[in-house]
């Protein structure tokens, strides 16, 4: 059965460092989503992407933020300057009527 | 904009019983509904979703129902087993949000079924 599947599973950087979370998406999906969750809290909606471009994106990403796929099936997201509170679980979604997540990328900012 | 609630926060029930896990929301313009389970430290995996069209949909022993008049939807666990144990997340799509057509989430339901 097909699956988003996302890397690195976990990724620890320092405040102020750069990281790159990957995802491939269901193949012949055309909605590519990233959520993300803070420990204890709601999924949040971060940003859409369709037609190789930004259809929305929440007041959550900010400058900091940028997506991009840069093959035909590979999907990133971008942390620049990172912060303590971006501490996440980061997930990956893509759908053609239903979605599905991925397994989340954990990202520990000390 | 969106809200979504879901009702209990936590549930305990003895193995075999069947249960009822609630959620609501605030816009009953919707487009579609999803059920997922998150295991701990785990993605999350959809089990149902239901179109606005739709009353209700099942699979095995789930059963999820949507009034979208009324805001409300409910995911039905028939003869819970001890690995049913997980949070189930209700998540909605808005219709008029036709441009990212993502999920609005609620807080989850953190389900123990006891052996």
């Amino acid at each position: 059965e097909p699956e988003v599947t996302q890397t690195p599973s976990h990724q620890v950087t320092q405040m102020g460092q750069e990281v790159i979370l990957r995802c491939v998406p269901i193949s012949n999906h055309l909605y590519f989503y990233w959520y993300r969750q803070i420990l204890g809290q709601k999924v949040e909606f971060l940003v859409s992407f369709y037609n190789n471009e930004i259809s929305e994106k929440s007041e959550i990403f900010d400058d900091q933020f940028s997506v991009e796929r840069p093959d035909g099936s590979n999907f990133t997201l971008k942390i620049r300057s990172t912060k303590l509170e971006d501490s996440a679980m980061y997930f990956c979604a893509s759908r053609e009527v239903e979605q599905y997540f991925g397994p989340g990328t954990r990202l520990t900012v000390t | 904009k969106q809200e979504v609630t879901q009702i209990p926060a936590a549930l305990s029930v003895p193995e075999g019983e069947n249960l009822v896990l609630n959620c609501s929301f605030t816009d009953s313009a919707i487009y579609n509904l999803q059920w997922f389970r998150q295991d701990p430290g785990k993605g999350l995996t959809s089990l149902l979703l239901i179109q606005s069209s739709q009353r209700e949909q099942t699979s095995g022993r789930l059963n999820a129902s949507l009034d979208k008049s009324s805001g409300r939807s409910t995911l039905y666990i028939a003869a819970s087993q001890p690995g049913d144990s997980a949070t189930y997340l209700c998540a909605v799509m808005d219709l008029m949000d036709t441009g990212r057509r993502a999920l609005t989430f609620g807080s989850g339901t953190r389900l123990q079924v006891q052996p």
